[in-house]
């Protein structure tokens, strides 16, 4: 089965500061990658996926990753956060026809 | 597109009894559906996969008697956590996987917030 871990589960910054989330992921198999964002009392949104192709999505809002096979790590990427970007960030990947979360990162943007 | 909905979005009830939570997918026809749960400041965690017409498949350790799904029709699955205890408080949250769609993506509802006295 596949695992997904993410780091730094508390990250606070200043707007227009740059932010980098990490996450690694185990699995043997062709997996898909995804990133979703969860706003205070709101529900899960993608922010981008990864299936195949080139190694850098970009996403809604500003966002991107880069899927690096060798690493097995799909990190997200902002270079520069608002306010707004105030959530908790999940990294997940499917494999075996199930998704796999990581345990978010709680990212919270001081104005 | 792709929105599903979750009803009730919170509920309280007391220890013993039994909620029946509705996960619905209103613009599209969701083949499979996916029930989660989150405890505070943690991931989510998979408790079953629901194929509309066929039983569901429990994920190790999640009690297939204690939360009954039913997958009836390609818009409507149903969790329902009988005889719920206070350990039982958790958000559950729903997905729903297109008919249909060739690569893997989710469509998640808004979350049900059960508390149970």
């Amino acid at each position: 089965a596949q695992s997904v871990s993410q780091h730094n589960h508390h990250v606070i910054l200043s707007e227009a500061a740059s932010l980098e989330l990490g996450c690694n992921y185990s699995y043997g198999g062709t997996v898909n990658l995804f990133w979703y964002v969860q706003y205070p009392g709101q529900h899960l949104q993608l922010l981008l996926k990864y299936f195949s192709g080139d190694p850098l999505v970009k996403g809604i809002k500003g966002f991107e990753a880069e899927f690096i096979k060798s690493k097995f790590s799909f990190n997200l990427r902002k270079p520069s956060v608002q306010w707004s970007d105030t959530a908790e960030y999940f990294c997940a990947v499917n494999g075996d026809n199930r998704l796999a979360f990581g345990k978010g990162n709680q990212v919270v943007v001081i104005p | 597109g792709a929105v599903v909905s979750q009803h009730p979005s919170r509920v309280i009830c007391k220890s013993g009894t039994s909620v029946k939570i509705e996960c619905r997918s209103l613009d599209f026809q969701a083949t499979t559906m996916f029930w989660y749960r989150q405890f505070p400041k943690q991931s989510l965690m998979l408790m079953a996969t629901s194929n509309e017409g066929s039983k569901a498949t429990y994920e190790q350790g999640v009690e297939k008697d204690k939360f009954l799904i039913n997958h009836a029709s390609l818009t409507l699955s149903t969790l329902t956590v009988t005889s719920a205890h206070p350990e039982d408080s958790s958000f559950y949250i729903c997905s729903a996987r297109l008919k249909g769609l060739v690569r893997y993506e989710q469509y998640f509802g808004p979350g049900t917030r059960l508390t149970v006295t």
